[in-house]
């Protein structure tokens, strides 16, 4: 069956930087777009970022975009998630996720991996 | 940029209800709208996609409608297990969130 499974978080100091990776199992990881969403302690989700399959298609919310770097290692079945100059507002819970085409919508999702930024 | 707003932002119920969340969106997204079901602790769960279309696995007592502007997730008779926060999700211009209705007792 379907596992992602996230990992690469931690306690992290303001302005520093991060890699998040999320590991793909149980189905053609190449076939599959991927995202990354977030969740603040006691907020909602937010989207952060998807990569279609190739990488050929990347796209950003406008929150992080500059200082966040999404990308793939198909023959990994990988997917990071590159953070730089973190901020306190960037903790939280960063699932992977993967994409459905055409609908858009996010079927399976990994466990999260928390991050915490904090001096 | 597509705003999803979302009412009740929670709401309390008992079992056997029957609960109506709804999602408006800022500007028209056609059908790409998805619910989603997360519990505490955990990853949030694709209930329906395509405004309608019940994810495989998911009890039949949930159901989506809505096209355009306005969107309902419906669960016909409230169960134990569904206390939890539900999300709306529109995937026509890349991906907005809506804040989210906490369903508790």
């Amino acid at each position: 069956q379907v596992h992602l499974v996230e990992s690469g978080g931690g306690l992290v100091k303001p302005g520093g930087s991060l890699r998040l990776s999320c590991v793909a199992s149980g189905f053609t990881f190449s076939d599959y777009y991927m995202t990354w969403v977030r969740q603040a302690p006691g907020k909602g989700l937010e989207w952060l970022s998807y990569i279609s399959n190739t990488a050929v298609t990347i796209y950003y919310a406008d929150s992080v975009k500059g200082r966040f770097t999404i990308s793939r290692d198909n023959a990994k079945n990988s997917l990071y998630l590159d953070i730089d100059s973190l901020r306190a507002e960037d903790t939280a819970v960063y699932y992977c996720a993967r994409r459905v085409a055409i609908r858009g919508s996010f079927d399976y999702w990994g466990q999260g991996t928390l991050v915490t930024v904090s001096s | 940029d597509i705003q999803m707003t979302q009412s009740p932002s929670s709401l309390s119920a008992s079992v056997g209800d029957r609960v109506t969340i709804t999602c408006r969106a800022s500007h028209s997204i056609s059908s790409f709208l998805n619910w989603y079901q997360q519990k505490p602790g955990r990853a949030p769960k694709l209930l329906i996609y395509a405004a309608s279309t019940l994810e495989s696995g998911v009890p039949a007592r949930f159901s989506g409608s809505g096209s355009g502007t306005h969107f309902t997730l419906t669960i016909s008779s409230l169960q134990p297990e569904d206390f939890a926060t539900y999300y709306c999700q529109q995937t026509y211009t890349t991906v907005t969130f809506g804040g989210g209705t906490r369903v508790d007792i």
